[in-house]
């Protein structure tokens, strides 16, 4: 069935450091939503890609869509503490009626 | 808008009981989704309705899960029985749906459920 694969499960970084986490498809992704879910808390919306190869920033957060579509990625420039978290993608299904969500990376950071 | 409302925040129950989760959408969304969230399987799609009607439920797991829309601002996700691996925190999340442009879903707080 329909999968998103994303990796690593888990990264623990310095403050400062850059993090990127990486969302994997063996068939052609529609389009890519990225969540975040602060921890105790709920998948918050960040961004869609719709477009082959589009490249969207929000602040310190770089998203990118694969130029095949078959993957994408989120990258934190200088992380800080309260970029802790977990990052999820996910993929229309195919009907486009709902969400197939990744595992999600979790993301920590030390000061 | 209060966003997406779900209750109660925080249930403990006893294995064999029946619980009842509640949700209430985003004012003017028609696509309400039911998610069960564990560190084992991740974020899970358990059901989903479009319009208060059931669309796909195939991520149910089993028979004594059950859900319900009976108008555009309320849903229901009942397990009778319930089972100590049921324990999870389950999500409610809604999104206005064109189904010309995908859009996002806005989640609820969550419901933490300890089935002992």
């Amino acid at each position: 069935g329909q999968q998103v694969m994303q990796i690593p499960q888990y990264q623990h970084v310095q403050e400062g450091e850059d993090f990127t986490t990486y969302c994997n498809s063996s068939t052609t992704l529609s389009n890519i939503q990225w969540y975040k879910q602060r921890p105790g808390g709920h998948p918050v919306f960040l961004i869609q890609l719709v477009k082959s190869g589009e490249v969207k920033k929000q602040k310190r957060l770089t998203f990118q869509f694969g130029e095949a579509k078959k993957n994408s990625s989120l990258h934190i420039t200088a992380t800080q503490t309260t970029d802790v978290g977990t990052y999820f993608c996910a993929d229309a299904n195919q009907a486009g009626t709902a969400l197939i969500f990744g595992k999600g990376t979790t993301l920590s950071v030390s000061s | 808008d209060a966003g997406v409302i779900q209750s109660p925040r925080h249930e403990v129950t006893e294995m064999g009981q029946e619980v009842t989760l509640r949700c209430k959408p985003i004012s003017g969304h028609n696509s309400l989704f039911w998610y069960r969230q564990t560190m084992m399987r991740g974020l899970e799609l358990l059901i989903y309705f479009n319009n208060n009607v059931p669309i796909d439920d195939s991520g149910m797991p089993e028979d004594r899960f059950s859900a319900k829309m009976p108008n555009a601002s309320f849903s229901t996700l009942k397990i009778q029985p319930s089972e100590p691996r049921d324990s999870a925190v389950y999500f409610c999340a809604s999104r206005d749906y064109s189904g010309i442009k995908p859009s996002e879903q806005y989640f609820g707080p969550g419901t933490r459920l300890t089935v002992t």
